[in-house]
């Protein structure tokens, strides 16, 4: 199967601060990308998404920036909390509907 | 918004049966589902799409044989672990989508233990 299988490289913040998770994608085609959150034990939860004809998308707290030129994806997340511990992942999508690849993750860790 | 469950939530079964997940997607119809496993500290890994009505299309190194999926109507696809081992206790997930839509909506996922 696709998808990357190394551990997890983790990022440890102070609460408070701003956090900025990078993902470097694998396909230049993609056209869809989106930021999950996955706590322990549970599925991946939905934070934000942008498409290709764009280059940042801000939510609320997040922002999520996009470069198609050396294929980089970010999502930054202002003033963390210790509710927003978790593993963060990218995914990838290259044609409308179809499948979603993930990226490797970061675990966030905060520090109150 | 979209739900999708997954059942059972834990299984632990002993080397040689078989398991059965369901993934039901509670709000919405899915013409599409995937199914995931998730090994300790790594990512996501599809391992295939599940299509209502039709054959489940597998990933490369993902045996169709040993994962079998059933995607028999719009809400429900069921991934059956055949003749269990223990490398095959991992976290499987789920995840819908409703029509063309973009945005995949996940199961809490089933972690499989197999003594």
């Amino acid at each position: 199967g696709e998808s990357v299988g190394l551990h997890l490289p983790t990022l440890s913040v102070q609460e408070g601060d701003n956090s900025i998770i990078n993902c470097a994608y694998s396909n230049s085609a993609s056209d869809y990308f989106i930021w999950y959150k996955q706590e322990s034990g549970k599925g991946p939860q939905f934070i934000i998404d942008i498409r290709s004809n764009m280059d940042k998308r801000q939510g609320q707290r997040v922002t999520v920036l996009l470069n198609k030129t050396v294929k980089h994806l970010s999502l930054q997340i202002a003033a963390t909390q210790p509710g927003d511990s978790a593993v963060y992942f990218c995914a990838e999508n290259f044609n409308q509907g179809g499948k979603l690849i993930f990226g490797q993750g970061t675990e966030l860790s905060v520090k109150p | 918004g979209a739900v999708v469950s997954q059942h059972p939530s834990w299984v632990i079964c002993k080397s040689g049966t078989s398991v059965k997940i369901e993934c039901r997607s509670l709000d919405f119809q899915a013409t599409t589902m995937f199914w995931y496993r998730q090994f300790p500290k790594q990512s996501l890994m599809l391992m295939a799409t599940s299509n209502e009505g039709s054959k489940a299309t597998y990933e490369q190194g993902v045996e169709k044989d040993k994962f079998l999926i059933n995607h028999a109507s719009l809400t429900l696809s069921t991934l059956t672990v055949t003749s269990a081992h223990p490398e095959d206790s991992s976290f499987y997930i789920c995840s819908a989508r409703a029509g063309t839509a973009n945005v995949l909506t996940f199961g809490a996922g089933s972690r499989l233990t197999v003594l």
